[in-house]
């Protein structure tokens, strides 16, 4: 059983399309969290949802939207793609009112061209 | 504001020795520490954690990393490495107590285990 699972694993485009990253986890955790890997491995976070309501928004441009569905799902939609937006995706959970360790997926490689 | 600092970018280590992997954070507070791991083309794994009480915290594979406030460090060891062990640490801290999502990572340690 897969606890944070992301989708699609590898992700190809275009500079200028629209794609989208999904997220599941299966933890029963009430927050969500998406982290971009740059090429320097360096890890910074983007995102984090808790029960649904966005309470980290870091300097990300807009054209990075984040969606949660529900409290297991948290969905990335990147518009007008840009060179600079290739990176490692990665998607966490953790659970609140806990120690706050993160799980994380295995993460979306994404290559704008 | 907290940052982690993480010396050495690149630890090689022989077969069998003694791996060191240095953590250092700056925090206002004392935070929540952790270890992680990420294989290539992985995610990331928990290694260990620290929050609070006994300040030598043992994780999985034979790792373990002692809090010590007085230097601000949070260092991994393990007393023998093994090939397996040729990955990519991340230490990483959060601010203590309720509301405390914010997680802060350092750059990253990239350990090579030499037959």
């Amino acid at each position: 059983d897969t606890a944070v699972s992301q989708t699609p694993k590898y992700l190809v485009t275009q500079m200028g399309n629209d794609k989208s990253i999904k997220c599941e986890q299966n933890l029963g955790h009430d927050t969500m969290y998406w982290y971009k890997q740059d090429s320097k491995k360096f890890l910074k976070i983007m995102f984090s949802y808790n029960n649904k309501e966005l309470i980290i928004n870091e300097t990300v441009p807009n054209r990075f939207s984040p969606k949660s569905p529900d409290k297991a799902h948290l969905n990335l939609h990147i518009n007008s793609l840009e060179l600079g937006d290739s990176a490692v995706y990665f998607c966490a959970s953790s659970q609140s009112g806990t120690s706050y360790e993160q799980y994380f997926g295995p993460g979306t490689r994404l290559t704008v061209t | 504001a907290q940052s982690v600092t993480q010396l050495g970018s690149h630890v090689s280590v022989s077969e069998g020795a003694l791996v060191l992997l240095r953590c250092n954070y700056s925090s206002s507070v004392p935070p929540y520490l952790f270890w992680y791991v990420q294989y290539p083309n992985q995610g990331l794994q928990l290694l260990l954690k620290y929050t609070t009480g006994a300040t030598l915290v043992k994780g999985i594979n034979g790792f373990e990393a002692e809090f010590k406030k007085s230097e601000t460090s949070f260092h991994l060891t393990k007393p023998s490495a093994h090939m397996s062990d040729a990955a990519e640490y991340f230490c990483a801290v959060s601010p203590p107590g309720a509301g405390s999502y914010q997680l802060t990572f350092g750059k990253g340690t990239k350990l090579s285990v030499i037959p």
